[in-house]
């Protein structure tokens, strides 16, 4: 069975800096998605950036990316130039159909 | 495009009572997908639908729990003989579907379920 892991509960960072979130995940699978989503205080889930485990290239979105370690099954995420709107619970997740997700970390802006 | 909806959005039981939930997916989504969210957890996989057949459910769905898709357009979630462990969020999901590829998955607000 899949197994993601997140192992930073907690996470805060001063606006206009960068944070690293952590997550490693466990499969026998060569051929699957990982995933990160943002769910803020009381709002619905939504995917941020996501990373086919095929390519190589790690994934970018605007202030958003990726660094995937296929070998290490390691997934990190970098948030470039936090802003007050990024606080929120974030989310990795493997698969396609169902997701399997890990135990969210939660992020902290400091202003 | 109004998204997925969810109702009723909270919802408060005594256990040993039956509940139902509704989801409505974003209209041409044929996949739909049911997930549990505990405190301090992150989202667990229940069932999905594609159209109106339930392709998957999780070993987490005892025999309370059933969900439908009539007509592979709004979906249902039933809950029989509520415990005090069934208290979650549970979140509906919705995406477009087929062979191969990658589908984004659209969440919506979530019911919040407490029993008493």
């Amino acid at each position: 069975a899949q197994t993601v892991t997140q192992s930073q509960p907690e996470m805060s960072v001063q606006e206009a800096e960068t944070v690293t979130l952590s997550c490693t995940y466990d499969t026998s699978e060569s051929d699957y998605y990982l995933f990160w989503y943002k769910q803020p205080p009381s709002r619905q889930m939504i995917l941020v950036i996501r990373q086919e485990a095929y390519k190589q290239q790690n994934a970018t979105e605007n202030r958003f990316s990726v660094n995937f370690q296929k070998a290490a099954k390691s997934f990190s995420l970098k948030i470039s130039d936090s802003q007050l709107g990024d606080a929120a619970m974030y989310f990795c997740a493997y698969g396609n159909e169902k997701l399997t997700f890990g135990t969210g970390t939660r992020l902290t802006i400091i202003p | 495009d109004t998204g997925v909806s969810q109702n009723p959005r909270h919802k408060i039981t005594k256990r040993g009572q039956n509940v139902t939930f509704r989801c409505d997916p974003i209209s041409e989504h044929n996949r739909l997908y049911w997930y549990r969210q505990t405190l301090g957890q992150g989202p667990e996989f229940l069932t999905y639908f594609q159209n109106e057949a339930q392709l998957e459910k999780s070993r987490l769905l005892s025999d309370r729990f059933s969900a439908e898709r009539p007509k592979g357009s709004f979906s249902t979630l039933e809950i029989q003989r509520t415990e005090q462990g069934d208290s979650a969020m549970y979140l509906c999901a919705s995406s477009l579907g087929g062979a191969g590829g990658w589908y984004e998955q659209y969440f919506g607000p979530g019911t919040r379920l407490t029993v008493t």
